[in-house]
């Protein structure tokens, strides 16, 4: 059974960053695309990354580039999300998410439970 | 402002059955695979139909996709009480290299 656990969420202030971390078992995660979606309270979904299984291949939503780094550490079967200059706008639960093949181009199954990053002073 | 352009709502009564739209442009739902996703308040999404038209194992067959064009749509047939969730559609957006979902429809069964 696929599992993916999401870690690193907090409370931060306008500014600081933090890193997430996406625990993933039961499955070859070299194998495949890994994602993270977001969710404002109360909005809809927003993908904001994307990785290819080797790592090689990064992608990146207007809203997030450059200030938040995508990685993958496939020894550890762990996923990252970097998150940098962070603002109001990025609160939201982040979900970890793997894709269906070895790039993100396709469906997204299954997702984390998910991290509440909350931006505030 | 979401790429894909989805019904802020829908209803409908037990058994009858509903449509949820979903559109979008060449350069997403016109080149690329339309997935749709259910959500429960306060858990995470899960697939419901991938590739415009495919049912993951264990979604039953009263859910159907399909897509033409730059528009995809979402058949709920013999609406169920526990069908009332929140439908996202997706696909990748070409121009954008990225994922794209829509807005997200709430359907509420009455």
């Amino acid at each position: 059974e696929v599992q993916l656990l999401e870690s690193g969420g907090g409370l931060v202030q306008p500014g600081g960053s933090l890193r997430l971390s996406c625990a993933a078992s039961g499955f070859t995660f070299s194998n495949y695309a890994m994602n993270w979606v977001r969710q404002a309270p109360g909005k809809g979904l927003e993908w904001i990354s994307g990785i290819s299984g080797s790592g090689g291949s990064t992608y990146y939503a207007d809203s997030v580039k450059g200030r938040f780094t995508i990685s993958r550490d496939n020894s550890k079967n762990t996923l990252y999300l970097q998150m940098n200059s962070l603002r109001a706008e990025d609160t939201a639960v982040y979900h970890c998410a793997k894709g269906s093949g070895n790039y993100p181009y396709n469906r997204i199954d299954p997702w984390g439970q998910g991290t509440l990053v909350t931006v505030s002073s | 402002q979401s790429v894909l352009t989805q019904p802020p709502s829908a209803s409908g009564t037990p058994g009858q059955r509903v449509t949820i739209s979903c559109s979008g442009s060449s350069s997403n739902i016109g080149s690329n695979p339309v997935n749709w996703y259910q959500q429960f308040p306060g858990t995470a999404p899960k697939l419901l139909i991938y590739t415009n038209n495919q049912r993951p194992s264990g979604v039953p067959d009263r859910f159907s996709g399909s897509k033409s064009g730059t528009s995809a749509s979402l058949a709920i047939s013999g609406l169920q009480s526990e069908d009332e969730a929140d439908y996202y559609c997706a696909a990748w957006d070409d121009s954008l290299n990225g994922q794209v979902f829509g807005g997200g429809t709430k359907l509420t069964v009455l």
